[in-house]
């Protein structure tokens, strides 16, 4: 497609339960980015995928935060026993290249932990 | 220290002025640069991309560098009412190309009528 697509928009999870959000990239883009926007304005990056391949997974909480892009396949990430904190907005973006590419965003998940 | 610090504002300009948006960074390395506009919301839309020193313009947006201070900045000419949203500074992170971004905390422009 020609915009990243984000599922779902929002999702409720109670503490300890798990989540899984889901991104399709344009179609042609090799590169997944997923951020994680806590408090409004506070952007993290997560992990990167080249193609199903881990690229950067150097911001991923390792012990409860998973992703995955398999081929034909919507990429996900997924989140086991969420905690509070957890709460936040996951976008997705995707690139055809890395360096002078822009980043295209989807319009993200609104994850709240209760 | 934070990697991209930017002034969190509001920054408050009449409608008609001249915005002026600052963002510093940490890393040397960094090679590219992107001012992103994020309305309540929604997600970050680009805005400008920059790579090298000096000035890049595209029509009322005006992206600087200086890479010796560490420094870019993104100019709004003629603000309108619906210029008014975050404006997020986003560094490719460091020097190896990862394609990883950084983003500043942001900050609000408000574009009073």
């Amino acid at each position: 497609g020609e915009e990243v697509a984000q599922t779902p928009k929002h999702l409720v999870r109670g503490e300890g339960q798990k989540a899984k959000l889901y991104c399709a990239p344009i179609k042609g883009h090799s590169y997944v980015f997923w951020y994680q926007q806590v408090l409004k304005n506070e952007f993290k990056f997560l992990i990167s995928f080249q193609n199903e391949n881990v690229f950067d997974e150097t911001g991923m909480p390792k012990e409860r935060f998973s992703a995955k892009c398999l081929p034909n396949s919507p990429c996900s990430l997924e989140i086991q026993a969420t905690k509070l904190e957890d709460s936040a907005v996951y976008f997705c973006a995707s690139s055809q290249s890395l360096g002078q590419e822009t980043q295209y965003f989807g319009p993200g998940t609104r994850l709240l932990v209760l | 220290q934070k990697e991209v610090e930017q002034n969190s504002g509001p920054l408050s300009v009449p409608e008609g002025a001249i915005a002026s948006l600052n963002c510093t960074y940490s890393d040397r390395g960094s090679q590219s640069f992107f001012w992103y506009r994020q309305y309540s919301g929604k997600s970050p839309e680009l805005i400008m991309s920059i790579y090298s020193n000096g000035d890049k313009e595209d029509g009322r947006f005006t992206a600087q560098l200086n890479k010796a201070s560490q420094y870019v900045s993104l100019l709004i000419r003629d603000s309108q009412p619906s210029d008014s949203a975050t404006y997020l500074c986003a560094v490719g992170y460091g020097s190896s190309n990862t394609g990883k971004l950084i983003f500043g905390q942001g900050t609000t422009l408000q574009v009073k009528p």
